[in-house]
């Protein structure tokens, strides 16, 4: 079964802290990606990684791909309360033309 | 630049009625998809449509639920006879996956349809 796992599900982090979010597939893949999710909104591209070893930042955020592991982080470094949103990643199988999507980080930023 | 376009954006229904939800996928993308997403829950997969015919569905995807791309443009869901759990926000996605390695393999989301059914 295709399986996508994110934690933490939720995290609250303060202004200029730094935080991980994580997300675990169950099967080989052929890409991941990152989209971001404000309340009410459709989902917003972040990242594509389609290799082993995959490094990709963008401002605050920078998504990285371990395809051994089967492993993908999203590093968010001195946080600010506009990247307050949910964040999904989704792993793309085109065998079984599927894109599965994670469970999703609710990230609350404070002052 | 592209985008998918969803069609209505919010679309009040009676339980039991059939509803029609649109999407024009990027003109030149080869896979289409549609998802649902209960409020605050995940997004979850319904269908993926490749070559004119599904590819692959979930168990949610049953017998009350049917996709088609009438005109080489657009692309619908439809909705035969709705339920009180239909009511969900309905996005659709398109994608131009390419070969190995390629740029091109973003998957675009519509802003959604937004149906309640009551």
């Amino acid at each position: 079964e295709l399986k996508v796992e994110q934690n933490p599900l939720f995290l609250s982090m303060q202004e200029g802290k730094n935080y991980t979010i994580y997300c675990n597939y169950s099967t080989t893949s052929d890409r991941l990606y990152w989209y971001r999710q404000d309340p009410g909104k459709s989902l917003e591209s972040l990242f594509v990684l389609l290799s082993n070893g995959a490094v990709k930042q963008e401002g605050r955020l920078m998504a990285s791909l371990d395809t051994k592991a089967r492993l993908s982080t999203l590093h968010i470094t001195a946080a600010v309360h506009d990247l307050s949103a949910t964040y999904f990643c989704a792993v793309l199988y085109l065998d079984t033309d599927k894109l599965i999507f994670g469970t999703g980080t609710r990230l609350q930023v404070f002052p | 630049e592209p985008e998918v376009t969803q069609t209505p954006s919010h679309q009040v229904t009676q339980m039991g009625q059939e509803v029609i939800l649109r999407c024009v996928p990027i003109s030149n993308h080869l896979y289409f998809y549609w998802y649902r997403q209960i409020l605050g829950q995940k997004v979850e997969f319904l269908v993926s449509f490749y070559n004119n015919e599904i590819s692959e569905k979930s168990e949610i995807f049953d017998d009350q639920f049917s996709v088609e791309r009438p005109d080489g443009s657009n692309f619908t869901l439809k909705i035969r006879s709705t339920k009180l759990e239909d009511s969900a926000m309905y996005f659709c996605a398109s994608c131009y996956p390419g070969g190995s390695g390629s740029s091109d393999t973003e998957a675009f989301f519509g802003q959604g349809t937004r149906l309640t059914v009551v």
